[in-house]
């Protein structure tokens, strides 16, 4: 198994462009989520999705939207960038939703200038 | 805001036990306790988790108080690859996938 993959690793985005960050996992997990780490900070969730076809909102969800038609793909849409973006982006994922460990992807950093 | 409470930065001898502390009084009865760390940036990566009673497993122990609230993490044989963030997190069982990370513990291994 690969599992959590995401690309790119790296981008630089001007203000206001828009781009997709990929997610997939081959795990055939139930669960998905979207993280970010700014500098010196812990993870903070921003959209998970409990199965296909099934999105909701974390903590930090404006600008950003995701959608979940294939269980092993949730890739996260950044709307219009803004310097606040810039961080890095985990993608997780885990066999169901709760008791199970998360399996991460290596992130991919993002910065808008 | 994180349901925990860890210290900043602690050190461990390479070879001797690392005891990594976590406070969680606000627990409720259906909260999991997960420990996960990050090496250098990398993606997080699970150890262990509880709910009540102490488990083990080949990475680590976690040992829960009875009153579920502080537990502690324990490596063992702390080697310098365990050098990393420690994230102590409580998450409803349902809700497991929606982990609320904090500063957590950067653990210090030394020669």
């Amino acid at each position: 198994n690969a599992g959590v993959t995401q690309t790119p690793k790296f981008q630089v985005l001007k203000t206001g462009q828009s781009m997709t960050l990929q997610c997939a996992q081959d795990m055939n997990h139930e669960y998905m989520s979207w993280y970010r780490q700014d500098p010196g900070m812990g993870l903070r969730l921003i959209h998970y999705s409990v199965g296909a076809g099934i999105t909701d909102q974390g903590e930090v969800p404006n600008g950003y939207n995701v959608s979940r038609s294939t269980t092993e793909d949730f890739p996260l849409r950044l709307l219009s960038a803004a310097p606040s973006q810039t961080s890095v982006y985990f993608c997780a994922s885990s066999y169901r939703t709760g008791g199970y460990e998360q399996y991460f992807g290596p992130g991919t950093r993002l910065t808008v200038t | 805001d994180a349901k925990t409470t860890q210290p900043t930065s602690m050190d461990c001898a390479e070879g001797r036990a690392a005891n990594l502390p976590c406070n969680h009084s606000t627990i409720s009865g259906n909260e999991y306790v997960y420990w996960y760390r990050q090496i250098h940036s990398q993606g997080p990566q699970y150890i262990i988790h509880g709910l009540k009673n102490n488990e083990t497993n080949e990475m680590a122990s976690l040992i829960i108080t009875e009153d579920r609230k502080s537990s502690t993490l324990i490596l063992p044989h702390a080697t310098l690859r365990d050098t990393a963030v420690y994230y102590c997190i409580v998450s409803p069982y349902n809700q497991g996938g929606k982990l609320i990370f904090g500063q957590g513990t950067e653990l210090s291994v030394k020669p």
